[in-house]
């Protein structure tokens, strides 16, 4: 089945660390975007990529790092800079950027303890 | 002011109600709207695509007004089912960058 894959699902982090989510698609899409949920709250938008070993910043890059070697996979680093790491991060991705509907992995929730 | 603006609500309605939810966006420019539904604590689901010809699919209707750049959807019936987070996204287009959702529209049917 085509989709788009995150994981894990739950993550827990001690502060201080560098962790790494994974999000992984099969469905060739060129973009893909990560977004950060807090509870209550709509998706705030982190970091993009329309084509491989492209990405930008959104608007709530710093504290973060991507990467985007391989057309299917989009790993998220939320670094210990991010001064307040828990949420639940959402990954996704679309045909082409900015136009066509975007399909969404199941997210992960990210714990600091 | 947001790029893209939705009241928050909760909308609380009973079965069988007919339910409508605005979203106005800031741009222009922009070339494409989505209604997503987001249930609590699971990731946002496509739930239709706005055209300026408005569509229909079963209880739902969107309909997208670009002079007054706003997008709406309407439920008729709704069902307990329905009871969700509703997010609109507007897109500028190809290459002109990120997608832009709302932050939601709670709806909660009651029986």
């Amino acid at each position: 089945d085509g989709g788009i894959t995150q994981s894990p699902k739950y993550l827990f982090r001690k502060e201080g660390q560098n962790v790494t989510l994974s999000c992984e698609q099969n469905l060739n899409h060129d973009a893909m975007y990560w977004y950060r949920q807090d509870p209550g709250q709509g998706l705030r938008l982190i970091y993009y990529s329309q084509i491989v070993n492209d990405f930008q910043k959104g608007d709530i890059a710093e504290g973060y790092s991507v990467s985007r070697e391989k057309k299917e996979s989009f790993p998220l680093t939320v670094t210990s800079a991010q001064k307040n790491p828990t949420a639940f991060y959402l990954c996704a991705s679309s045909m082409q950027q900015g136009y066509t509907e975007a399909f969404f992995g199941q997210g992960t929730r990210l714990t600091v303890v | 002011r947001k790029e893209v603006e939705q009241d928050p609500g909760p909308f609380n309605v009973p079965e069988g109600a007919t339910v409508a939810f605005n979203c106005t966006y800031s741009n222009s420019a922009s070339q494409s709207f989505f209604w997503y539904r987001q249930d609590c604590r699971k990731e946002p689901k496509l739930l239709m695509s706005v055209y300026s010809s408005g569509n229909e699919d079963g209880r739902f209707t969107a309909q997208l007004n670009r002079a007054s750049q706003y997008i709406s959807l309407l439920i008729r019936d709704s069902k307990l089912s329905d009871s969700a987070t509703y997010l609109c996204v507007v897109n500028m287009g190809t290459n002109a960058g990120k997608s832009t959702f709302g932050d939601g529209t709670t709806l909660t049917v009651k029986p």
